[in-house]
């Protein structure tokens, strides 16, 4: 069953400008990752976030993690028309065995 | 980097027949290959986790006997959809997980295919 939650299911936005995407879950985790998926195409691993780490940065991404709240948060930052695709996250629960999340379809316009 | 190939990447077939998906990793071996569909614009459904010489386990709901898997060395699992219907027409995406780690704990990147558009006439 599907146990993340994105939001927003789309979100349109100007190059330059940040986008950030929101995933919720259900129960505990052991880390969360996001993905990215071109139309079609397969996914590619964009950043993972441990359990214990509340933080993390790579180039223009910056992810977040509230167990408490048992949410994460994905920002792009100076979007360019390029980054135009869906992201997911997705929640492992022990042995790389990965839960999706419904995914955010990005669209930046030049 | 690690290199996940599927094959074939389209497929078109007639309601009936049965239609084979191969899934490698081109240069690791794969302990555990897992198995996922995605309908068109949703998410990915895990179908079912392979284990290299043992038999899969599959996700509630998903049928056995009709998603047939084999992961018959640590380079290539396969998935078989038997007697193929119009609802089975999807997009099937592996992917691979590195043996040279193993514990829960632990993370174990996934490296995916690019997947296998699947359409039943």
């Amino acid at each position: 069953s599907q146990q993340g939650e994105e939001d927003p299911q789309a979100l349109s936005i100007q190059e330059g400008e940040n986008a950030t995407m929101n995933c919720s879950y259900k129960t505990s985790i052991n880390n969360l990752q996001w993905y990215r998926q071109n139309s079609g195409r397969g996914l590619v691993h964009l950043i993972l976030i441990r359990s214990n780490e509340r933080e993390k940065h790579s180039g223009r991404l910056r992810v977040t993690l509230d167990t408490s709240k048992k949410s994460s948060s994905l920002l792009i930052t100076a979007s360019r028309a390029a980054d135009t695709a869906s992201y997911f996250c997705a929640t492992d629960r022990g042995y790389s065995t990965l839960t999706f999340g419904k995914g955010t379809m990005l669209l930046v316009s030049p | 980097g690690a290199v996940v190939s599927q094959h074939p990447s389209r497929v078109i077939c007639k309601s009936g027949t049965s239609v084979k998906i191969e899934c490698r990793s081109l240069d690791f071996q794969a302990t555990t290959m897992f198995w996922y569909r995605q309908f068109p614009k949703q998410s990915l459904m895990l179908m079912a986790t392979s284990n290299e010489g043992s038999k899969a386990t599959y996700e509630q709901g998903v049928e056995k006997d009709k998603f047939l898997i084999n992961h018959a060395s640590l380079t290539l699992s396969t998935l078989t959809v038997t007697s193929a219907h119009p609802e089975d027409s999807s997009f099937y995406i592996c992917s691979a997980r590195d043996r040279t780690s193993g514990s829960s704990s632990s993370y174990n990147e996934q490296f995916f295919g690019p997947g296998t558009r699947l359409t039943v006439l």
